[in-house]
């Protein structure tokens, strides 16, 4: 089974930081993905966190902590543009290699 | 950067009829998935594909659902007797093989599908 825990909703202002947390419960972890999805477009690979530690991307960085089920994605110098949905995804070994998606993170970018 | 293409980017289809969902997946990948997203709500997956044959499928993914690799390229799902709640945007991913990595898990731009 799979529990993800992340934030409805966020709101932040253009320029500033902002930190999207996720907790997960997975049996058989492997990973997890970060994907960005603006409103009635395809999820965009963001990351993909293996180990431990922080990864950092440009403007985007993820971390991932496996012993404490805890990730969170960190977006620097907002841009009106990362307004969207932010869709963190444990995977876990499967035989059909699929993603199992929650709701995600609506985040809203304020001038 | 390798995409995922879909055609067409809206289909419009009156119930009952059957559709056809077509993908080409990035050339290197072995893995092809389809998900939908019905308005509102979050992404779903349906099936999963790799060396010709279903690898896993969602209770979603029933007898009203086929998938095809008809040539080296693309991959596509047929819908049969449409109804009115399968209007969704669908997805078409392809991924390297799970292996160490799963980089490279990437959409295409989608299908909206619209049953009238």
């Amino acid at each position: 089974g799979q529990n993800i825990d992340q934030p409805t909703e966020m709101t932040a202002t253009e320029g500033a930081i902002v930190q999207i947390n996720c907790t997960y419960q997975t049996s058989g972890f492997n990973g997890l993905f970060w994907y960005q999805q603006h409103a009635g477009e395809a999820p965009t690979f963001l990351s993909y966190n293996v180990l431990d530690g922080l990864e950092e991307k440009g403007r985007f960085s993820s971390f991932l902590s496996r012993s404490k089920g805890y990730s969170y994605l960190l977006l620097k110098e907002l841009q009106m543009k990362d307004s969207a949905s932010y869709l963190c995804v444990p995977f876990r070994r499967n035989a059909g290699n699929m993603l199992t998606f929650g709701g995600g993170t609506r985040l809203m970018v304020k001038p | 950067e390798p995409e995922v293409t879909q055609t067409p980017s809206h289909q419009v289809t009156q119930m009952g009829q059957e559709v056809i969902l077509r993908c080409v997946p990035i050339s290197n990948h072995l893995y092809f998935y389809w998900y939908r997203q019905i308005l509102g709500q979050k992404v779903e997956f349906l099936v999963s594909f790799y060396n010709n044959e279903i690898s896993e499928k969602s209770e979603i993914f029933d007898d009203q659902f086929s998938v095809e690799r008809p040539d080296g390229s693309n991959f596509t799902l047929k819908i049969r007797s449409t109804k009115l709640e399968d209007s969704a945007m669908y997805f078409c991913a392809s991924s390297i093989p799970t292996g160490l990595s799963n980089y490279g898990y990437t959409f295409g731009s989608g299908t909206r599908l619209t049953v009238v």
